[in-house]
């Protein structure tokens, strides 16, 4: 019940495409959903964050959509950008709990 | 601010040594935690601190680990004896109170090499 699954693990895209990563996680009690985004050599840091009172938001080009009744979210890139290529980890989270996926390593073509 | 601090940024050590890895907190932070990461099995949470207490430490994966925190600005994560299945980079984290656990600012990481 502490899963968070995440898919694919790796994904190329060309520029400009629309790559997409999916989570689902099985614990209702979570109640914050970040994405962290992570350069090669560098830490994760938080991306954007949606809760599960919304079923959207967007931030520039990075979109979580969420559906509550499949327990799933996903983030959304629009407009990738080589730069764009990176490690994305999902996570769920509550009070005093947090569980990451293993992460999307995502490669855009230039 | 100069964002979490770890140190070594690099370590390499044999089977058997103790190894104790460093962090410096993001200042006025009151959550600390501890990652480990590789390929095989992703980021994984070993522990977190609140106000220097340990809050959960159900990551951690054996006796040979242990982490203290003895102030705000500062805690360590010590293996002792190293095996290299330990090899990995190990990341830490902090947060405020207003974030919990869910908004963490991550340090650069320390790359540990166990031979």
């Amino acid at each position: 019940q502490q899963q968070v699954k995440q898919s694919p693990q790796s994904l190329i895209v060309q520029k400009g495409g629309i790559p997409i990563i999916n989570c689902a996680y099985e614990n209702t009690a979570f109640d914050y959903f970040p994405w962290y985004q992570q350069f090669p050599g560098k830490g994760p840091a938080l991306l954007i964050a949606i809760r599960p009172d919304v079923s959207e938001k967007k931030e520039g080009r990075f979109t979580i959509s969420f559906n509550k009744s499949a327990k799933q979210f996903s983030l959304h890139i629009m407009d990738s950008q080589p730069g764009d290529s990176a490690t994305y980890f999902c996570a769920a989270s509550r009070d005093d709990k947090i569980i990451f996926g293993k992460g999307t390593r995502l490669h855009i073509l230039p | 601010d100069a964002g979490v601090i770890q140190s070594p940024r690099h370590e390499v050590t044999e089977m058997g040594q103790e190894v104790t890895l460093r962090c410096k907190p993001i200042s006025g932070h009151d959550y600390l935690f501890w990652y480990r990461q590789t390929m095989m099995r992703g980021l994984e949470l070993l522990i977190y601190f609140n106000n220097n207490v340990p809050i959960d430490d159900s990551g951690m994966p054996e006796d040979r680990f242990s982490a203290k925190m003895p102030n705000a600005s500062f805690s360590t994560l010590k293996i002792q004896p190293s095996e290299p299945r330990d090899s990995a980079v190990y990341f830490c984290a902090s947060g405020t109170s207003g974030g919990g656990v869910s908004r963490q600012y991550f340090g650069p990481g320390t790359r540990l090499t166990v031979t």
